[in-house]
């Protein structure tokens, strides 16, 4: 069974952009979070989908938003970067009930110059 | 406010020793944790987990322990292998919420 792919990989981009990031769950997998990984703040959750729905959302800024489609395929879009906003964003995906582990794709890692 | 704490940012440890991770979190709510494993450039795959009614769990070399009234849980890696070298996680989340709160990692190092 294939894994979590996430594309791009890498990207570069310069304040003030926008950048949309993009998510293959497991097949079979409903849910799909998106995690930001930065060196001082660690893992931190952005937000969740479930059936195309957000089910739960972390403490970030509106620029950060996220939509699921009906195959589950997941993206994530930040407007306005900021220098900030330089991190490794990882999505992980599970097959719904709480307590299903969840797998991580790879990341994509942004920087914002 | 960190609500999972891990408060030692690296450890080293021989091979063959036991490696023991920490982690403290204060939200009395939480009822599931989990322990990930990191490597550079890789996303976190899965360790371990224990759920709250639990205060003991055990798969091959991974033992996580878990003392409700201390607010701590630990992973025991014995005996440590070098593959063991990474970035290890300790994760929670709260009933009724699929939301995982992560600690800050440690990082470990198997030394030969």
């Amino acid at each position: 069974k294939a894994g979590v792919t996430q594309t791009p990989r890498y990207l570069i981009k310069t304040r003030g952009q926008q950048v949309t990031l993009s998510c293959s769950p497991i097949s079979g997998h409903r849910s799909v979070s998106w995690y930001q990984q930065t060196p001082g703040q660690g893992l931190q959750f952005l937000f969740e989908y479930f059936s195309e729905t957000q089910r739960n959302k972390g403490n970030f800024p509106g620029r950060f938003s996220g939509r699921q489609f009906s195959n589950s395929r997941s993206e994530m879009n930040v407007s306005t970067l900021e220098l900030g906003d330089s991190a490794l964003y990882l999505c992980a995906s599970s097959l719904d009930s709480r307590g299903e582990t969840q797998y991580f794709g790879p990341g994509t890692r942004l920087l914002v110059l | 406010d960190q609500q999972v704490k891990q408060n030692s940012p690296s450890l080293s440890v021989q091979e063959g020793r036991i490696s023991i991770l920490n982690c403290d979190y204060t939200n009395s709510m939480f009822d599931y944790f989990l322990w990930y494993k990191k490597y550079p450039a890789e996303g976190p795959t899965f360790l371990i987990s224990i759920s709250s009614i639990k205060d003991k769990n055990e798969d091959g070399r991974f033992t996580v322990f878990l003392n409700k009234s201390a607010k701590h849980l630990s992973l025991h890696i014995v005996p440590s292998q070098p593959g063991d070298s990474a970035v290890y996680f300790c994760a929670a989340s709260a009933i009724g919420n699929e939301k995982l709160t992560f600690g800050t990692g440690t990082r470990l190092t198997i030394i030969p």
